[in-house]
Parts: structure tokens; sequence; C-alpha cells
């Protein structure tokens, strides 16, 4: 049962332009949104997270935009530059009703080529 | 910045054969987690912990698992029999309040042969 969706594996962009990471969710209880990047042989970082009640919230380069009747959220990264190649993960959360139990996606692999 | 620190970093055991995976948590957060990543596939929810007790469990996180938090600093999950299907990352995590802004340390690689 994959609550959380991220149906492209791999993305392959080039430095400057925009890198769009695209995460679909199932369950309509989930309320609290974030992106964590990770790099190979290193835990997952925090990036940007969003709350049910907004539809977007902008960190410097890094934007997610919530669509909510679609049950869908998006990373925007603007510019995109080399260090950003790594794997993000969209992950979910009912914030009201867990302790930090949040729901990955499998990841999406970016490589921002120079 | 303070970083959540786990050891050992890769960890190879014979199946059937008890481990102990060890996480130091940032040192004002209260809140305690473990996650896995088995190759390949997603990362998964473990068990929380607050206030020595567990707070929430997957389905993951059977009668073979426990977890411990044997003093003011180490936060550990023991796996008593482990199985080869238990072979993953393991990933602890920390944070000050229940918010979903985790910080996670850099992994244990569980090898189960």
């Amino acid at each position: 049962d994959q609550q959380v969706k991220q149906n492209s594996p791999s993305l392959s962009v080039q430095e400057g332009r925009i890198s769009i990471l695209n995460c679909d969710y199932t369950n309509s209880m989930f309320d609290y949104f974030l992106w964590y990047k990770k790099y190979p042989a290193e835990g997952p970082t925090f990036l940007i997270s969003i709350s049910s009640i907004k539809d977007k919230n902008e960190d410097g380069r890094f934007t997610v935009f919530l669509n909510k009747s679609a049950k869908h959220l998006s990373l925007h990264i603007v510019p995109s530059q080399p260090g950003d190649s790594a794997v993000y993960f969209c992950a979910a959360t009912n914030y009201g009703g867990s302790q930090g139990n949040l729901i990955f996606g499998k990841g999406t692999k970016l490589s921002v080529k120079p | 910045e303070p970083e959540v620190t786990q050891t050992p970093s890769h960890q190879v055991t014979q199946m059937g054969q008890e481990v102990i995976l060890r996480c130091v948590p940032i040192s004002n957060h209260l809140y305690f987690y473990w996650y896995r990543q088995i190759l390949g596939q997603k990362v998964e929810f473990l068990v929380s912990f607050y206030n020595n007790e567990i707070s929430e469990k997957s389905e993951i996180f059977d009668d073979q698992f426990s977890v411990e938090r044997p003093d003011g600093s180490n936060f550990t999950l023991k796996i008593r029999s482990t199985k080869l299907e238990d072979s993953a990352m393991y990933f602890c995590a920390s944070s000050e309040s229940p918010s979903g802004r985790l910080h996670f340390g850099p992994g244990t690689r569980l090898t189960v042969l």
C-alpha cells in the first residue's frame, strides 16, 4: 500500500535549469509534507516542508507546492546546481495524530549536469 | 551543528544472531526514531520513542525488535534473532518535537548472512 508515491525514479537536469520533482499521496489524513535529500552513505537531510493549510512554501532556491484536491505536491529547485545531485524523498505525516511517523516515497534520484 | 551519530557503520552477522545498533541522538532532542531502508526500497518507519516508552510502532516492528534508552545519551535498537530479510540500512533519527523535522544519523548497514 503505497500511500506516498514518487513515480519518477530518476531525473536529469542541466545546471542552471529548473528541477521539478513530483509526489502523490493517497491518504487524505496527511496534513504535513516534507522533502528530504539524501546523499550516498549519509542519512536523509530535511530540506523543506509544507502544512496542508498552505499551497506554497519557499526557502531560497527551493519551493514546495501543494495541491490538496489533486493530492499532489512538487518540489522546484531553481536554479539547479551540481551539488543538488542526490536522492530526494517526499514524506508525509498526520501531524495531529502521530509522533513523527513519516511515510516516505521511494525517492527520485536527481542528477544535475554541469 | 550537532548531529545524530550511529555505530557501527556496518554490521555483518549470521542469521539467528542478536544484534544491537547504537545511536546517540542530538542532546536536547526528546523524540527518537528508528527507520530502515532495504536496498532499492523506500525508507520505512519502525518505531518512535518518547519519555522512555514506545509511542508508535509499525507492523515491521515485531517481537524480535526492541528499543532502549539505557542512559542519558544512547538509544539502541536490538534485533533478537536476525533473519535474512532484516538486511537493510537502519537510520536513527531524533527531533525536538513531533513535528516531522527529523534529524537522521548516517545509518548502520546491517548484513545478515
